[in-house]
């Protein structure tokens, strides 16, 4: 299996901060991965696709890079609605896997 | 407006079963890759199953042999058969549209409750 690595575990930052996120994969995954915004009680929200790909209505203060084992979630200036926890997720090959999240918390 | 709404969950005795379902409205189920994804209390995702549009079904190692994923197409409904169930199947379960040709999932159900415990 696929194993995704998320670091950091969590981070507290400002509003108007930047902040990044890193997934790592245990194997070349090509672009294959999503990330993910989850707040408390809610489900997940794709806020991006093939590595790099926004979503239709997601903020452009989301971004994502990366290729086969290394990716990055930025968001370039922190707002108040973004204080959640992210996950990204790897569908290169089964078992689809996801990373063990990082919560982004308010400094 | 596309939409998925999940139902079924419940209280469950270890090695009961139970079937979800997630009814669709606004897209067609049988058109498009849809997985389960589920949340165990306080912990991280974890992809369960997928069903392509072809048919083809895929699962994770922890549920293989045990939970099923199918579709009626008359419907617009997806399911998941749960059999044999064990204490760490309790966890929310979601439903989800993946994109096609990309397999990010963009629409997701509000999620039901399965707790399995005597």
């Amino acid at each position: 299996d696929i194993q995704m690595t998320q670091s950091p575990s969590s981070v507290s930052a400002s509003v108007g901060d930047r902040v990044t996120i890193t997934c790592r994969a245990s194997q070349g995954i090509y672009s294959w991965l999503a990330w993910y915004q989850q707040k408390p009680g809610k489900a997940p929200k794709l806020l991006i696709s093939s590595a790099s790909s926004l979503q239709s209505g997601v903020p452009s203060r989301f971004s994502g890079s990366g290729s086969e084992t290394d990716f990055t979630l930025t968001i370039s200036s922190l707002q108040p609605e973004d204080f959640a926890t992210y996950y990204c997720q790897q569908a290169n090959s089964f078992p689809w896997t996801f990373g063990q999240g990082t919560k982004v918390e308010i400094k | 407006e596309v939409q998925l709404v999940e139902s079924g969950g419940g209280l469950v005795q270890p090695g009961g079963s139970l079937r979800l379902s997630c009814a669709a409205s606004g897209f067609t189920v049988s058109n498009n890759y849809m997985s389960w994804v589920r949340q165990a209390p306080g912990k991280g995702l974890e992809w369960v199953s997928v069903i392509y549009s072809g048919g083809s079904a895929y699962y994770a190692d922890s549920v293989k042999g045990r939970l099923t994923i199918s579709r009626d197409n008359s419907k617009n409904t997806l399911y998941l058969q749960m059999n044999s169930l064990r204490p760490e199947d309790t966890a929310v379960y979601y439903c989800a549209r993946n994109l096609y040709g990309d397999y990010g999932m963009d629409v997701w159900g509000q999620g039901t409750t399965v707790t399995v415990s005597s």
